[in-house]
C-alpha cells in the first residue's frame, strides 16, 4: 500500500525552466510534509518541508505548494539549474502521534535539468 | 555533511551470510531510522528507535534486526541473506520534540552474491 506516490518516475526541463515535481498521499493523518534531493552514491539531503497549517512554503527558488483537500503537494524549481539534476523524492509523517516522525517517502522523481 | 555516519560504505558477502551495519547519529539526536533502497524502488522504512527504545516498526523482515546502543549509535543486523537483500542501507537521524527533518548518512550498499 503506497501511501506516498510520485507518479512521474522522470522529468526532463530545459535550463531556466520551471521544474515542477509532483506527489500525491493516501493517509489522512500526515501533517508534515519534506522533500528530499538525492544524487547518486549520497544519502538523501532535506530540501524544504511544509507542515499542513500552511499551503505554500518558499526557500529561494524552491516553493512547495500543499492541497490537503486533494491530497496533493508540488514543489516547483525556478529557475531550474544543470545542478538541480537529481531524484527527488517526496515525504510525510504523522506527528501528531506522539514521537514516532516516521517518514513514508515516495519513490522518488528524476529530474533532468538540460543545459 | 549530514552529521550521520555509516559503516561501512560497501559490504559484498555471500548468501546465508550475516553482517551488520553501523550507524552514529548526529550529535544530540536521539532518534534513529534505518532505510531500505532496492533498484527501483523508494524508500522503505525498515525501523525507528528513540532514545535507545524501538518505537515503530516498518517492512522489516523477521531476519532484520536492530539496535540502539546508550551512546546512541545504532546497529542493523541482517541475517541468513539473500539475493534479494542487495540494496542501499539508510540511516537517518532527527532531533525529537518538533517537526523537524530527518538527515541521512551517506549509506552502506550491500551486495548478496
Amino acid at each position: 500500500d503506497q501511501q506516498v506516490k510520485q507518479n512521474s518516475p522522470s522529468l526532463s526541463v530545459q535550463e531556466g525552466r520551471i521544474s515542477i515535481l509532483n506527489c500525491d498521499y493516501t493517509n489522512s493523518m500526515f501533517d508534515y510534509f519534506l522533500w528530499y534531493k538525492k544524487y547518486p552514491a549520497e544519502g538523501p539531503t532535506f530540501l524544504i518541508s511544509i507542515s499542513s497549517i500552511k499551503d505554500k512554503n518558499e526557500d529561494g527558488r524552491f516553493t512547495v505548494f500543499l492541497n490537503k483537500s486533494a491530497k496533493h503537494l508540488s514543489l516547483h524549481i525556478v529557475p531550474s539549474q544543470p545542478g538541480d539534476s537529481a531524484v527527488y523524492f517526496c515525504a510525510a509523517s504523522a506527528t501528531s502521534g506522539g514521537s514516532n516522525y516516521k517518514l513514508t517517502f515516495g519513490k522518488g522523481t528524476l529530474l533532468t535539468v538540460n543545459p | 555533511d549530514s552529521g550521520v555516519t555509516q559503516t561501512p560504505k560497501h559490504l559484498i558477502t555471500a548468501t546465508g551470510q550475516r553482517v551488520t551495519l553501523r550507524c552514529s547519529p548526529r550529535s544530540g539526536d536521539l532518534s534513529v531510522y534505518w532505510y531500505q533502497q532496492s533498484l527501483d524502488q523508494g524508500l522503505q522504512f525498515l525501523i525507528q528507535y528513540y532514545n535507545g527504545e524501538e518505537r515503530a516498526k516498518g517492512n522489516i523482515l523477521e531476519r532484520f534486526s536492530a539496535q540502539q546502543f546508550p551512546d546512541l549509535h545504532s546497529e542493523l543486523n541482517l541475517s541468513s541473506l539473500e539475493l534479494g537483500d542487495s540494496a542501499l542501507y539508510f540511516c537517518a537521524s532527527s532531533e525529537q520534540g518538533a517537526n523537524t527533518e530527518a538527515f541521512f548518512g551517506q549509506g552502506t550498499r550491500l551486495t548478496v552474491v
